[in-house]
């Protein structure tokens, strides 16, 4: 069984620029979440895919979209990089439909917007 | 959100019991108190889960108080790995919802 990961593991980018990062899910898990997490903070949740749908937003704009694919890894994009968006970027796999769904995340995609 | 309250660090020493406290006086009926901890350099990892009773597994034990307003997170023999930050979450145990994180209890374990 293999576990979450996420590529890249490191990213620089200028302000304005986009950026793509990836995510593969667990084996046999249908839901991913993606958590934007800033220095000394908790993970802070963007939004959540299950089964190709979104299905659930935090308070983020529009310019993070996201996309979730039939073997149910999943990208998440960022438009119009601003200062702050420099954070790891972390994503969770879940089994939505068990008994208890636990999360289980990647290492993360630190993001520095310059 | 129903939201948790908890120190932000604790110390402790290696081989001796941690007890984590967090507080949840919001909490309705239908959360789940939820515990997962970030190691350094690591995503968050799932430690423990409850509903209205004492649980335990193989990493810690989950202490519930009689109301449900607070839990302690228990570490029975701290080691230097158990350094982390922890996290405790209420979660709806309803279809759908997400888990939301607060700041956390930063863990320091002095060897």
């Amino acid at each position: 069984e293999t576990g979450v990961t996420q590529s890249p593991t490191h990213l620089i980018k200028t302000r304005g620029q986009q950026v793509t990062l990836r995510c593969s899910s667990q084996s046999g898990h249908n839901t991913v979440s993606w958590y934007q997490q800033a220095l000394g903070q908790g993970p802070q949740f963007i939004f959540q895919y299950y089964r190709e749908e979104e299905n659930g937003r935090g308070n983020f704009p529009p310019r993070f979209s996201g996309l979730q694919f039939p073997n149910y890894s999943s990208e998440l994009n960022v438009n119009a990089l601003e200062l702050d968006d420099s954070a790891l970027y972390l994503c969770a796999s879940s089994a939505t439909g068990e008994s208890y769904e636990k999360l289980f995340f990647g290492s993360g995609t630190q993001l520095s917007v310059l | 959100d129903a939201k948790t309250t908890q120190p932000n660090s604790m110390e402790s020493n290696e081989e001796e019991p941690v007890h984590l406290p967090c507080n949840h006086s919001t909490i309705s009926g239908t959360d789940y108190i939820h515990w997962y901890r970030q190691l350094p350099s690591q995503g968050p990892e799932y430690v423990i889960h409850g509903l209205t009773s004492n649980v335990n597994n193989r990493m810690a034990s989950l202490a519930i108080a009689e109301d449900r307003k607070s839990s302690t997170l228990i570490l029975h023999r701290a080691t230097l790995r158990d350094a982390a930050v922890y996290y405790c979450i209420l979660r709806d145990g309803r279809y759908g919802q997400n888990f939301v994180f607060g700041p956390g209890t930063r863990l320091s374990v002095l060897p």
